[in-house]
């Protein structure tokens, strides 16, 4: 079956620039998760939505990130006024959320932004 | 959640077995050990996890020793497809439910 899809696969924007990046969850999870991926580095948590609801969105890093879930299904990253320090790779992962420990997370390829 | 140590590179030859060592000797009777692997340019494969018991798949085994203190991933015949960076996780059982990743390993499977 299809797996969790992301776009744009790349994204160059310029500084200032607001972006938005889209995620599509595997058909029927509950739970969507957000990283990012700096060069040399392992992911690192941003957001998670249970259903429509943003469960815990403490690994932001600042008010210019917001992510939203409407449908409890396809998920919107955006970024506003973008920075050179955000240049990164973001992922996107999602899950059935089941309950004791078993709860596998499948990522997406992720989307390779570069602000310049 | 609890902190992981893993060698930053390894080699393994082809068709010899991986063995990929990861420290979490302050893990807490509720986590799990959840190990991924990064092909370049690509997200995350989830590989296997386990609690307590040694466990295997199609694609690796995992070796937790009695103490849960640290682990081994264990790839039996290691293929050049093989080479990524392997992330060892340990992720508390329900609560947020989000992955702490480290840096992992570079393994780099030599012909």
């Amino acid at each position: 079956g299809a797996g969790v899809s992301q776009t744009p696969s790349n994204k160059v924007t310029e500084k200032g620039k607001y972006v938005e990046l889209r995620c599509d969850p595997i058909s029927g999870h509950t739970a969507l998760y957000w990283y990012r991926q700096s060069l040399g580095q392992g992911p690192e948590f941003l957001i998670y939505f249970q259903g429509t609801g943003a469960a815990d969105d403490s690994g932001l890093p600042n008010d210019r990130f917001f992510a939203v879930r409407p449908e409890g299904s396809v998920s919107t990253l955006k970024i506003q006024r973008t920075e050179r320090g955000d240049s990164a790779v973001y992922l996107c992962a999602s899950s059935l959320l089941l309950e004791g420990g078993t709860d596998t997370q499948y990522f997406g390829p992720g989307t390779r932004l570069t602000v310049l | 959640d609890a902190k992981t140590t893993q060698p930053p590179s390894m080699d393994c030859a082809e068709g010899r077995a991986a063995n990929l060592p990861c420290n979490h000797s302050t893990i807490s009777g509720n986590e799990y050990v959840y190990w991924y692997r990064q092909i370049h340019s690509q997200g995350p494969q989830y590989i296997i996890h386990g609690l307590k018991n040694n466990e295997t798949n199609e694609m690796a085994s995992l070796i937790i020793t009695e103490d849960r203190k640290s682990s081994t991933l264990i790839l039996p015949h290691a293929t050049l497809r093989d080479t990524a960076v392997y992330y060892c996780i340990v992720r508390e059982d329900g609560g947020g439910n989000q992955f702490y990743f480290g840096t992992g390993t570079s393994l780099t499977v030599i012909p």
